[in-house]
């Protein structure tokens, strides 16, 4: 089982570049959900998705976009990278309410310069 | 925002101590989820909590919800040097209809062998 995949696993952008951190599940779950993860500030919740075609904001959504098109797949974009988006990325899904947990993917370290 | 506060924010321990950490919150969870993040991984679900007073374990490592459902604790015995990473705790809050899953900022353990 793959699980949750997450691409690429390193990233080196300049600042005012735009990319898309990849994230796919074949677990058929329909929550899926963004974080990053800066030192002492634990994981803080960028966009999250309830199903295909439905996105919310989460707490620091400045800077990033979402959609999902698919149930499979849920990609955050960068539009223009900035040095404080330099950040280890996290995606996860969940099949449903949180009360089941998420299963998170391996990561993307990501620094702007 | 609603916030989960845990603490410490890191322990020093000898290896076959127990160790006790635990996360609370201004607002009542119905769910209460321990991970743990091994280094240069992502997150892995440990225990879910899913009603006030429950206690339960899994191998050395116990977890209780608080039972005025704002607080829970996780207790580890006999630490092993695998023991090491961080611990977060979260819970699900459910926002116009979608629910996102909300993480404290961590404990980190180090255990000297």
């Amino acid at each position: 089982n793959a699980g949750v995949t997450q691409t690429p696993k390193f990233q080196v952008l300049k600042t005012g570049q735009s990319m898309t951190l990849q994230c796919a599940q074949d677990m058929n779950h329909e929550y899926m959900s963004w974080y990053r993860q800066d030192p002492g500030m634990g994981l803080r919740l960028i966009h999250y998705s309830v199903g295909a075609g439905i996105t919310d904001q989460g707490e620091v959504p400045n800077g990033y976009n979402v959609s999902r098109s698919t149930t499979e797949d849920f990609p955050l974009r960068l539009l223009s990278a900035a040095p404080s988006q330099t950040s280890v990325y996290f995606c996860a899904s969940s099949s449903g309410r949180g009360y089941r947990g998420y299963t998170f993917g391996s990561g993307t370290r990501l620094t702007v310069v | 925002g609603q916030q989960l506060n845990q603490s410490p924010q890191s322990m020093f321990i000898q290896e076959g101590e127990d160790v006790s950490m635990n996360c609370t919150s201004s607002s009542i969870f119905n769910t209460w989820l321990w991970y743990k993040q091994d280094p240069g991984e992502g997150p892995v679900l440990l225990i879910a909590l899913y009603k006030a007073g429950e206690l339960t374990s899994n191998g050395r490592l116990t977890a209780q919800f608080g039972i005025t459902r704002k607080d829970s604790f996780l207790n580890i015995s006999a630490s092993i040097p695998s023991d090491v990473g961080i611990y977060f705790c979260a819970g699900p809050i459910t926002q116009g209809g979608s629910e996102k899953l909300v993480f404290g900022k961590g404990t980190k353990l180090t255990v000297n062998p």
